[in-house]
Order: structure tokens, then C-alpha cells, then sequence
């Protein structure tokens, strides 16, 4: 069956340094993968969208941004943390009778 | 208005008491409906879709209503381990600049089951 794995599963960075996250697929080829951030207080935000290698869709601007060099690896990164970037950070895929399965997830605190 | 809104709670309830929760949204177009549950720490988990019809698995009883746009959630005899975070999911048929079927997550509820 299908299984995410993200790493790191905590991460504490100070402002202005710079971050790379990792998600990896399982179980499956040639998924569509997301990239999701929750923050406290909020709903769970879309911040990018893959369907394959090399290609890679983001809605909101931001200084974050993604990279999918292999069928089931998803990074997401930054140059220079902010405070807001702070949340849980959360790699997605489709999965029958699944709107979205997530990954355990990554949780960011930027001091 | 906000696309999904739920009352973020705390609902503090008694074990083995009912407990409903509802979820409203803005889009009338909206063609797809879930509910998702998050453990503290944790990532959201698929709980049940939600049909026109009304479904129910255990426990557990999804509502739609089209015409007041909200759905709901009732969990009978509670349980300790029912103690979470209930997450409404709206899907859109419209596409997202991503290209995809727009999900819209709302802020959840949060569930407390006291024994």
C-alpha cells in the first residue's frame, strides 16, 4: 500500500536560515503530490501541486518554494526562513477512497 | 464569509453521551464533502465522505444539507479515544489555479470525551 514518509519530523531553525524538507512516496508511481501547511489557528493551506518530475504549481507567493527531482520525492525548501513560516508541514497524495492520504509531517518552529 | 466555517469548540462531553457537530460553506457549487479526524500532533485521517443520502458507519453519522449548505457529524456513545480534532473538507468543482479540484479545509473542531 501507499506510504509517505516525511522528514525531519521536528525542526526548530533560527530566522533567516534556510530550509529543506523532504517527502518521500511508497507504494505507488507516478502520484500527484502536495505540499500543505497548517499553522495555529488556521485551516490547512495548499502551498504546492505536483503531477510528475520537474513539475510543480503553487498558488500562493511566498518565499517557499518546491522541487520534484524524482517520481516519488517532493522537497520543499526556503532560502531565508520567516517567524510566519512556522506550522506543520504536511506532503499529500491521492489515494483511492482517500481525497487526500497525508504524511506524518514535518513541524517547524522558527525562532 | 469564510469558505468553511466550523465552531473550533472545545466540546468537552461525558463519555458514552451523543455529540454533533456542523460545518457550513460558502460555495453552493460545492460537490464533494468529508469529514477528517487529527490527533493531537498528528496528521489529519479520513473519517467518512459525506453522500447526499446521509451514510453512517458505526458510530458514526454524516449529514448533507444542500439547501443551508452545512454538514454534519453526530458520534453516538462516545468514546475516550474519539478525543480529536474534526476537520470539514469541501471539494470544488471548480479548478484551482494548481490545476486540481479545489479542497478547502476548515479550522476544526476540537473534541474532548471526559471519562
Amino acid at each position: 500500500s501507499q506510504t509517505i514518509h516525511q522528514w525531519p519530523a521536528t525542526l526548530v531553525q533560527p530566522v533567516g536560515s534556510p530550509l529543506s524538507l523532504e517527502c518521500t512516496v511508497e507504494g505507488t508511481s507516478n502520484p500527484n503530490l502536495y505540499w500543505y501547511r497548517q499553522a495555529a489557528g488556521r485551516g490547512l493551506q495548499l502551498l504546492f501541486y505536483s503531477v510528475g518530475i520537474g513539475q510543480i504549481s503553487s498558488e500562493v507567493p511566498q518565499n517557499l518554494s518546491a522541487s520534484r527531482p524524482q517520481d516519488r520525492q517532493f522537497i520543499l525548501s526556503s532560502k531565508k526562513l520567516l517567524l510566519s513560516d512556522s506550522g506543520f508541514y504536511l506532503c499529500a497524495l491521492n489515494r483511492v477512497l482517500y481525497e487526500q492520504y497525508f504524511g506524518p509531517g514535518t513541524r517547524l518552529t522558527v525562532t | 464569509r469564510k469558505e468553511v466555517e466550523q465552531d473550533p469548540g472545545p466540546f468537552n462531553v461525558p463519555e458514552g453521551a451523543t455529540v454533533a457537530f456542523n460545518c457550513t460553506y460558502s460555495n453552493s457549487a460545492s460537490q464533494s464533502f468529508f469529514w477528517y479526524r487529527q490527533d493531537c500532533r498528528k496528521e489529519p485521517k479520513l473519517l467518512m465522505s459525506v453522500y447526499s443520502s446521509g451514510n453512517e458507519d458505526g458510530r458514526f453519522t454524516a449529514q448533507l444539507n444542500r439547501a443551508s449548505q452545512y454538514i454534519s457529524l453526530l458520534i453516538r456513545d462516545s468514546k475516550l479515544s474519539d478525543s480529536a480534532t474534526y476537520l470539514c473538507v469541501v471539494k470544488d468543482a471548480i479548478i484551482s489555479n494548481f490545476g486540481n479540484e479545489k479542497l478547502t479545509f476548515g479550522t476544526g473542531t476540537r473534541l474532548t470525551i471526559i471519562p
